[in-house]
């Protein structure tokens, strides 16, 4: 059973078509939702952290929000660098590994 | 933001030799270190929690004599492959906190095996 499902698999834009990525959760005792990027043979980058349900955090063209069953991460006006795969973790335990859903990967064309 | 060096980032071997890939953490100190292994359009799976100066803890389904983990520093985890088969290709992935109340990992830029 799936504790952290994202949604769609794949996503492809125009630039400056903006979007919105999903990320469900069933995991109970939250102790943080995480947004990274990985781009293609590469470790995952940190992007953001959300802690409890309406917490809001943006950076350049992305803006992630939390409520009690799923994050999302939206795209704001998009540029092709912002092509990647965009993967969303939940903490359940302190000092525990992060639970990875499978990612969104995205594609924006000039 | 905390740095996580990882080497090789990419290795070939023949079936049934052993490879050995190390994490290093370089500016903070990591009592416990994750990998992780992920397999083309697949998400990250963790294979096994490595802990200084102690034996690593396995997840289940993960043969712990075939991935040897070995964290002797509080600097430095290595996992080991060994007698590699082909269905052990896959990209390889540690991870550390830079302290134990941040709750985010770093991660390494991950290795990629390919054995013939």
């Amino acid at each position: 059973e799936d504790q952290v499902t994202q949604s769609p698999e794949a996503l492809r834009l125009q630039e400056g078509e903006s979007s919105s990525l999903n990320c469900s959760y069933t995991v109970s005792g939250l102790r943080g939702l995480f947004w990274y990027r990985q781009d293609p043979g590469k470790g995952p980058e940190f992007l953001f952290t959300l802690y409890s349900a309406g917490e809001e955090k943006e950076k350049e063209r992305l803006k992630a929000t939390l409520t009690k069953k799923e994050s999302f991460l939206h795209i704001t006006a998009p540029k092709p660098e912002d092509s990647a795969t965009y993967l969303c973790a939940v903490n359940q335990q302190a000092g525990t590994a992060l639970i990875f859903g499978k990612g969104t990967t995205l594609s924006v064309s000039s | 933001g905390a740095v996580v060096s990882q080497h090789p980032s990419w290795v070939i071997c023949k079936s049934g030799t052993s490879v050995k890939i190390e994490c290093r953490s370089l500016d903070f100190q990591a009592t416990t270190m994750f990998w992780y292994r992920q397999f083309p359009k697949q998400s990250l799976m963790l294979m096994a929690t490595s802990n200084e100066g102690s034996k690593a803890t396995y997840e289940q389904g993960v043969e712990k004599d075939k991935f040897l983990i070995n964290h002797a520093s509080l600097t430095l985890s290595t996992l080991t492959v060994t007698s590699a088969h082909p269905e052990d290709s896959s990209f390889y992935i540690c991870s550390a906190r830079d302290r134990p109340t941040n709750e985010k990992l770093f991660f390494g830029s991950g290795t990629q095996l390919s054995v013939l």
